[in-house]
């Protein structure tokens, strides 16, 4: 069975730049969560959705980052426009649903922003 | 907030030796995990202790739940390479919507 797939593995822009990223979950995970996370650290997490609904999104920048889980499948997080202090790892992770707390994760995108 | 302080932050050890790492926080956890992370992966759940005082064991290493459920413990013996990784604690908080936060990670290189 296909694990937790991102897409791109590394991206490189400019400040003020806009960038995307893909997720797609393991089949039949209700619950989708996106984390950003520094080099050495532990992830943070930025939105979880259970479905297609954002249940926390409490520590996602809004001003500049957007997210969405259309169909409750496949999820896209967009940062526009992107700041020097962006610069991280961002990991999806999905699990059966919030209540079973094991999380799987993907192998992460790594944005740097120049 | 709650917040998890993993100790040491880092750590470097020759192979063969014993190590432990701490994860603390002033909060009640309902659960607790450890996840490992290596370079350019994804973290991968190692366990998940769920009852105060409890203790697993995965081989080499042995996982500890405070008696309170507000800290753990992670403790390897006879370090190999291959244990080389971030080491991450990450705690279920209960209520209305279960939350999981992670812990501020523990970065550990064994030397051959």
């Amino acid at each position: 069975e296909a694990g937790v797939v991102q897409s791109p593995r590394y991206k490189i822009i400019e400040k003020k730049q806009p960038v995307a990223f893909w997720c797609n979950p393991i089949s039949g995970h209700n619950t989708l969560y996106w984390y950003l996370q520094n080099l050495g650290q532990g992830p943070e997490l930025l939105i979880r959705y259970e479905n297609e609904e954002a249940v926390d999104d409490s520590q996602l920048p809004k001003d500049r980052f957007s997210a969405e889980r259309l169909k409750g499948v496949d999820s896209t997080l967009k940062i526009q426009p992107a700041e020097l202090g962006d610069s991280a790892v961002y990991l999806c992770a999905s699990s059966l649903d919030s209540y079973t707390g094991e999380l799987f994760f993907g192998e992460g995108s790594r944005l740097t922003v120049l | 907030t709650q917040l998890l302080e993993q100790s040491p932050q880092f750590l470097s050890i020759q192979e063969g030796e014993n190590l432990t790492v701490y994860c603390n926080s002033s909060s009640v956890f309902s659960s607790l995990q450890w996840y490992r992370q290596e370079p350019g992966e994804g973290p991968v759940l190692l366990v998940t202790v769920v009852t105060g005082g409890e203790v697993k064991k995965l081989k080499r290493l042995t996982f500890q739940f405070g008696d309170a459920r507000k800290d753990s413990s992670l403790h390897i013996t006879a370090a190999q390479t291959g244990d080389t990784g971030l080491y991450l604690c990450a705690g279920i908080y209960g209520g209305a919507t279960n939350k999981l936060i992670f812990g501020t990670g523990t970065l550990l290189a064994v030397q051959p």
